[in-house]
């Protein structure tokens, strides 16, 4: 069955550090998400991503945070300057959104940890 | 805009007995609605989703719920509760097929012996 991985599982780095976060959507997805989810708290939505840009984001996903497609399968999340309130689990997300089909599927999570 | 609340952040039951919980829903335009399940230390699965088509809706592991639109709820239950069943569960909105899907703040459900 398809499914979206993300890489690493868990990262760990030092505040004002640069983190790439790596997913590799499903294949024939057209929408793509970015998503957090701080230690036993709700699931927050960061930015979607359609045709190569950007379709929507939220104010958490301030001017240290963007994302790429580089090579048609792999989908970025970069934190530029990490901070400590940056520690969270962050969920990757595909939605092939034709029909019914509108759930998306989501990654197993990378979990930060910035120290 | 579209929000969704989830009524109780715990909710305990004995193993097999009902299992409900709790989702209403505020939509500007006919929301697509669903339920997640999160296991620790794991994603997102998808138990369930609703599209417009049948109002009550069957998910995986026998979890059902039904939209009520006069309700603006999208409730989910279980008829006998396992110990597997503990997890947190969430209910989450979207305005279109393509739009993003917004989040409940969960309820972690635990099943007592």
């Amino acid at each position: 069955e398809p499914e979206v991985t993300q890489t690493p599982s868990h990262q760990v780095t030092q505040m004002g550090q640069e983190v790439i976060l790596r997913c590799v959507p499903i294949s024939n997805h057209l929408y793509f998400y970015w998503y957090r989810q701080i230690l036993g708290q709700k699931v927050e939505f960061l930015v979607s991503f359609y045709n190569n840009e950007i379709s929507e984001k939220s104010e958490i996903f301030d001017d240290q945070f963007s994302v790429e497609r580089p090579d048609g399968s792999n989908f970025t999340l970069k934190i530029r300057s990490t901070k400590l309130e940056d520690s969270a689990m962050y969920f990757c997300a595909s939605r092939l959104a034709t029909g019914s089909n509108t759930e998306a599927f989501f990654g197993q999570g990378t979990r930060l940890t910035v120290v | 805009a579209q929000s969704v609340t989830q009524l109780g952040s715990h909710v305990s039951v004995s193993e097999g007995a009902l299992v409900l919980l709790r989702c209403n829903y505020s939509s500007s335009v006919p929301p697509y609605l669903f339920w997640y399940v999160q296991y620790p230390n794991q994603g997102l699965q998808l138990l369930l989703k609703y599209t417009s088509a049948a109002t009550l809706v069957k998910g995986i592991n026998g979890f059902e719920a039904e939209f009520k639109k006069s309700e603006t709820s999208f409730h989910l239950t279980k008829p006998s509760a396992h110990m597997s069943d503990a997890a947190e569960y969430f209910c989450a909105v979207s305005g279109s097929s393509a739009s993003k899907i917004i989040f409940g703040s969960g309820t972690r459900l635990s099943i007592r012996p």
